[in-house]
């Protein structure tokens, strides 16, 4: 199994800019959710899922969107891109609920100029 | 929401020595209380996770304990070797579909 992948590993955007992160994982999870983590500030939740065809806000999910049309991927969308958004994104996934181990993606790092 | 705190943000010991880390969450609800352990560039990864129903866990040289009275709960770590410097979060789950983590402690365990 590759676990949870993300790409792509670095981004550069202008402000403005639109773009996808993308996620997948090839575990038949059912949870999926999406991390953005800033120095100092732990990890903040953006959106998440319990299921293909279900998604949800989490703690800071303005300027971002996600869908969920297979049960393998959960991309995140960033409408237009800010400075603010700048960070490093985690792609994580659980086998049924979120109380059981969360498995990580590698990361995305994302630098809006 | 749930809120929760961590303390400290940076710890220093000795190889050999404990470490404590330290954590308070908000909502009583929360049911489910993992800790995480980040080497630096890399994914987090579990690494000792805590329910409700439950006072202490143990796992080798690392343990949890929660007091769900006070909402709190604790990372021990003994006899710590080098290889445990990284940055350490706890979260907590509520009773929605969400973990909330802490800041982080950065942990450093010097030869």
């Amino acid at each position: 199994n590759a676990g949870v992948t993300q790409t792509p590993k670095f981004q550069v955007l202008k402000t403005g800019q639109s773009m996808t992160l993308q996620c997948a994982q090839d575990m038949n999870h059912e949870y999926m959710s999406w991390y953005r983590q800033d120095p100092g500030m732990g990890l903040r939740l953006i959106h998440y899922s319990v299921g293909a065809g279900i998604t949800d806000q989490g703690e800071v999910p303005n300027g971002y969107n996600v869908s969920r049309s297979t049960t393998e991927d959960f991309p995140l969308r960033l409408l237009s891109a800010a400075p603010s958004q700048t960070s490093v994104y985690f792609c994580a996934s659980s086998y049924g609920q979120v109380q059981e181990t969360q498995y990580f993606g590698p990361g995305t790092r994302l630098l809006v100029l | 929401g749930e809120n929760v705190e961590q303390h400290p943000s940076t710890l220093s010991v000795q190889e050999g020595d404990s470490a404590v880390i330290k954590c308070t969450y908000s909502d009583s609800a929360s049911n489910y209380f993992p800790w995480y352990k980040q080497e630096l560039g890399k994914r987090p990864q579990l690494i000792i996770d805590i329910r409700s129903n439950v006072g202490e866990k143990k796992d080798q040289r690392i343990a949890v304990t929660l007091n769900k009275t006070a909402k709190h709960f604790s990372l021990h770590i003994t006899e710590t070797q080098p290889e445990d410097s990284a940055v350490y979060f706890c979260a907590a789950c509520d009773a929605g579909n969400m973990l909330t983590f802490g800041g982080g402690t950065r942990l450093m365990v010097k030869p």
